[in-house]
């Protein structure tokens, strides 16, 4: 059975674009997190998307947003990026909330 | 607030040797507590969940235990290896404020031969 994947892998985009990234869960789940995990830092949750809609959001500002897919693969996009977006986005998949979550490889930011 | 803390912050250790991670946490009303470990630069693999009536559970050399009364939380290595040093992040989530769970910061750990 095929994990959570993300893509691309590694991206790099200049500051003031955007930036796209992307996640399938695993299948069958239908609850997608993202994360944000900067240099040596912890991960911070930024969004959860279940059965198509937003569920919650973390302390990020608006240009963070996202959207999840009839098939539950789900779409985080970064507008007007700033160096400091930099940063390891990872995504991870549930069958429901609370139970356990299962993350991809992460998708590598750099702004420059 | 909902808080993870964890200890030690890193930790350096010789092959062979066992060693154990602290995690205590703040969250409430507690739904279920999960352990990771993670690699540099890649995602977090699922170690081990543990829910409030489970007070221990293994996964090969990684055991991990729960003390809900007190909300504090163990994993223990048993016989590291190299392949071994990684993050091990603690993370609870909480019945309410659904799929925010809150993690700790981790603990690095290094394994030397």
């Amino acid at each position: 059975e095929a994990g959570v994947t993300q893509s691309p892998t590694h991206l790099i985009k200049t500051r003031g674009q955007q930036a796209t990234l992307r996640c399938s869960p695993i299948s069958g789940h239908t609850s997608v997190y993202w994360y944000q995990q900067a240099l040596g830092l912890g991960l911070q949750f930024l969004l959860w998307y279940d059965e198509g809609e937003e569920r919650n959001r973390g302390n990020f500002p608006p240009r963070f947003s996202g959207r999840q897919f009839p098939n539950y693969s789900s779409e985080l996009n970064v507008n007007a990026l700033e160096l400091e977006d930099s940063a390891l986005y990872l995504c991870a998949s549930s069958f429901v909330s609370y139970t356990e979550a299962f993350f991809g490889q992460g998708t590598r930011l750099t702004v420059v | 607030k909902n808080q993870v803390e964890q200890s030690p912050q890193s930790l350096i250790i010789l092959e062979g040797k066992n060693c154990t991670l602290q995690c205590n946490y703040t969250v409430s009303p507690f739904s279920n507590l999960r352990w990771y470990k993670q690699d540099t630069g890649r995602g977090p693999v699922s170690l081990t969940i543990m829910t409030f009536s489970e007070n221990t559970k293994s996964n090969g050399r990684y055991t991990a235990t729960l003390d809900a009364d007190t909300k504090q939380s163990s994993l223990h290595i048993t016989a590291s290896q190299l392949s071994d040093s990684a993050s091990y992040i603690c993370v609870v989530s909480a019945q309410t404020n659904a799929g925010k769970s809150t993690f700790g910061d981790g603990t690095t750990l290094t394994v030397k031969p």
